[in-house]
């Protein structure tokens, strides 16, 4: 069963920056790409992006663009999601997960990490 | 981007049921598609990939089918376990997106 371990939950303010952290196994992070998606109440699942953990190649979803920034830490096998300019909206809960070794779906996750964003 | 439209987005059957749910993609998705199921307070999991083929480890009670635009999801015998809600995404084209979801409950 892959695991995919995520950083706890974090309260910001207008305006912050968040940086959440997902760490995975060796294995995992140099076989598969690594996915950023969360989900605020009442407006289900977004996708943020994609990272190649091997490559350090990413792409986000234009909504996040310039705001966002995939990263990851080879050697404990960790990638990172950053948010800046954190706003209301931006409250959710913050998913990691690895692609499938078919296509682009999301086989396993990470349990989620709650970012509420407030004043 | 491509809009992904789940119904219903709720439903009520009785163990043993059988259950049908459906997506549609605003374009051709070429079988691009995965099924999820969400336990409250839980991660989604994976069901099914490739619009059909299930995820090692899921009962055998899920399928998946469909082409093109639309595609199906059914449980041939619901389980009381099943209680959850059900998430279609696309994978054929970034930003890859999901349905609203399928909330289904046990009578």
């Amino acid at each position: 069963q892959v695991q995919l371990v995520q950083s706890g939950a974090e309260v910001k303010k207008p305006g912050a920056s968040v940086k959440v952290s997902c760490k995975t196994s060796a294995y995992i992070f140099t076989t598969y790409h690594m996915h950023w998606v969360r989900q605020a109440p009442g407006h289900g699942f977004e996708w943020m992006g994609i990272i190649n953990p091997s490559a350090g190649s990413t792409s986000y979803a234009q909504k996040f663009q310039g705001r966002v920034s995939m990263t990851t830490d080879t050697p404990t096998s960790t990638v990172y999601l950053e948010l800046t300019s954190l706003r209301s909206e931006d409250t959710a809960v913050y998913y990691c997960a690895s692609g499938h070794v078919v296509g682009a779906s999301l086989a396993s996750w990470g349990q989620g990490t709650l970012v509420t964003v407030s004043s | 981007d491509i809009q992904m439209t789940q119904s219903p987005s709720s439903l009520s059957a009785s163990a043993g049921d059988r259950v049908t749910m459906t997506c549609r993609a605003s374009q051709g998705i070429a079988n691009s598609l995965a099924w999820y199921q969400q336990k409250p307070g839980k991660a989604p999991k994976l069901l099914v990939y490739a619009a059909s083929s299930l995820e090692s480890g899921v009962p055998s009670r899920f399928s998946g089918s469909g082409s093109g635009t639309d595609y199906t999801l059914t449980i041939s015998s619901l389980q009381p376990e099943d209680l959850a809600s059900y998430y279609c995404q696309q994978y054929y084209i970034t930003p890859y997106t999901f349905g609203q979801g399928t909330k289904l409950e046990i009578k």
